[in-house]
C-alpha cells in the first residue's frame, strides 16, 4: 500500500523568506508525487507533479519540488515567499502507468505567510 | 484552459434524505474520481466512475450509500444517499486524461467542490 506523511501541521514563515512544506512518500515501485494547494471554500489547485526525469520539478506560482529517492522525499519549496501563498498544501503519491491513476493524499500542511 | 464545475456549491439537508452532486467538465476525459474531505481532513477516494460501467468503489464504501453515474465522458453524478450528519464533508470529482483534451497526462484536476451540511 502506498502512504503518504507531512510531518508539520501548521507551517509559518516571514514574507521575503525562502519556505519549504516536507512530505515523504511510502511506495512500492516508481512513484509518482505531486503537489496541490486549496485556498479556503476552493477545490484543489495543481501545483506541480514528479513522474520522471530532472529531481527538481518547478511548478506553478514559483513553486519547485525536489525528489529524492534515497529518502523518500517530495519537499515543496520557494526561495520568497509571500502572503498570497498562505494556503493548505497537499502532497498525494500515485502508482500505476499512463492516464491518471489512484492518489494517495497527505494529511495537509497549513501554510502562513506573516507580513 | 478545460474547466471542472460542481453542482450544488454548498447544500445543508435533512437526516434521512439524498442529494446528488453533478461534475460536469467541458471536454472529454478519461477518468473521473470522486472524493470526501471531511471537515480538518485530508482527502479520501471514494470511488472512480468508469464511462459506461459499475464505478468501482474503495473500500468502506458501498454503492447503496454512494451510488455514482457516468453516462458520457464529460459528466458524472454522486448521490449521497440517508444521509447523517457524519456525511458532512466537501466532496469533489476529479479528473484525468490521456494528454487530449487540455490535460496533461498522469494528472488529477479538481472540481471546486460541493459543501455539504447534514443537520
Amino acid at each position: 500500500a502506498q502512504s503518504v506523511a507531512q510531518p508539520e501541521d501548521q507551517v509559518n514563515v516571514a514574507e521575503g523568506n525562502p519556505l519549504t512544506v516536507k512530505c515523504t512518500y511510502s511506495v512500492s515501485g516508481n512513484p509518482y508525487l505531486f503537489w496541490y494547494v486549496q485556498y479556503p471554500n476552493r477545490g484543489l489547485q495543481f501545483l506541480l507533479k514528479y513522474i520522471t526525469g530532472d529531481n527538481l520539478v518547478k511548478g506553478s506560482y514559483g513553486f519547485e519540488a525536489e525528489f529524492n529517492k534515497s529518502q523518500t522525499s517530495f519537499h515543496l519549496k520557494k526561495p520568497s515567499a509571500l502572503v498570497s501563498d498562505s494556503a493548505l498544501y497537499f502532497c498525494a503519491v500515485g502508482q500505476g502507468t499512463g492516464s491518471a491513476r489512484q492518489l494517495t493524499f497527505g494529511s495537509g500542511t497549513q501554510l502562513t505567510v506573516l507580513p | 484552459s478545460a474547466v471542472i464545475s460542481q453542482k450544488p456549491s454548498r447544500d445543508i439537508c435533512q437526516r434521512g434524505t439524498s442529494l446528488t452532486i453533478q461534475c460536469q467538465v467541458d471536454s472529454q476525459v478519461t477518468m473521473m474520481f470522486w472524493y470526501r474531505q471531511q471537515p480538518g481532513q485530508s482527502l479520501t477516494l471514494i470511488a472512480t466512475a468508469n464511462q459506461g460501467s459499475e464505478a468501482t468503489y474503495e473500500s468502506g464504501f458501498v454503492i447503496d450509500k454512494f451510488p455514482i453515474s457516468r453516462p458520457n465522458l464529460t459528466f458524472s453524478t454522486l448521490t449521497v444517499s440517508n444521509m447523517s450528519p457524519e456525511d458532512s464533508s466537501i466532496y469533489l470529482c476529479s479528473v484525468g486524461s490521456r494528454g487530449t483534451s487540455g490535460f496533461s497526462t498522469d494528472t488529477q484536476y479538481f472540481g471546486p467542490g460541493t459543501r455539504l451540511t447534514v443537520l
